[in-house]
């Protein structure tokens, strides 16, 4: 079952510009995680952020949730081609007790030209 | 350095057979997941073990089997019943499975093919 919902499924920008990417969930959490994931490579976790936090910063990355839309928003600012990946969104679950499993959107593939 | 060490990094499958893909972690974390990542498409969880000597199914477990006899290894076995076994294949572990609010540190993964 996946819960997150990642738009745009694909983005291209240049180098220097801005990059938002949006996420939407159905039920409930707890948190709400974002991760990048290189071509061939596994996921990497960016930022989490706790479903009583509103905004959150890390770098250039800028993170917001809004609970009452159940959606979230991750900004990129200065985009680098570096940055060129698949970035998800990841929402907490309970299976038969586990806290710590996630439910992952299908991502957004963000492509930055030099 | 402490991470996720995930082997082969390439692996095929005749038709009939089993295959087994390793998944070591020398994070000291109790919890370990393994998904499946189709092209296009978001991470889906096939199991997971919240401690040694335990593990649950996840979305999709058919075809596939693991073990967790120790805590720095969680192999999975893709079996002959899965008749779709062409992905890529991430471990993941996180601290603990009792508490909220934690990232998953992942692998590499692996790539089965089908021969």
């Amino acid at each position: 079952s996946q819960q997150g919902e990642e738009d745009p499924q694909a983005l291209s920008i240049q180098e220097g510009e801005n990059a938002t990417m949006n996420c939407s969930y159905k039920t409930s959490i707890n948190n709400l995680q974002w991760y990048r994931q290189n071509s061939g490579r596994g996921l990497v976790h960016l930022i989490l952020i706790r479903s009583n936090e509103r905004e959150k910063h890390s770098g250039r990355l800028r993170v917001t949730l809004d609970t009452s839309k159940k959606s979230s928003s991750l900004l990129i600012t200065a985009s680098r081609a570096a940055d060129t990946a698949s970035y998800f969104c990841a929402t907490d679950a309970s299976y038969g007790g586990s806290q710590g499993n996630l439910i992952f959107g299908k991502g957004t593939k963000l492509s930055v030209k030099p | 350095d402490g991470g996720i060490t995930q082997s082969p990094k390439y692996l095929f499958r005749k038709e009939g057979q089993n295959v087994t893909l390793s998944c070591e972690q020398n994070l000291n974390h109790d919890a370990m997941y393994w998904y499946r990542q189709d092209p296009g498409q978001g991470l889906r969880l096939i199991y997971y073990s919240q401690i040694v000597n335990d593990f649950q199914k996840g979305d999709i477990a058919e075809g596939y089997s693991v073990s967790r006899e120790k805590k720095e290894s969680f192999p999975l076995t893709v079996t002959s019943a899965q008749k779709n076994p062409t992905a890529f294949y991430l471990c993941a572990s996180s601290y603990s499975a009792t508490i909220h609010n934690q990232p998953q540190h992942f692998g590499d993964g692996t790539r089965l093919s089908i021969l």
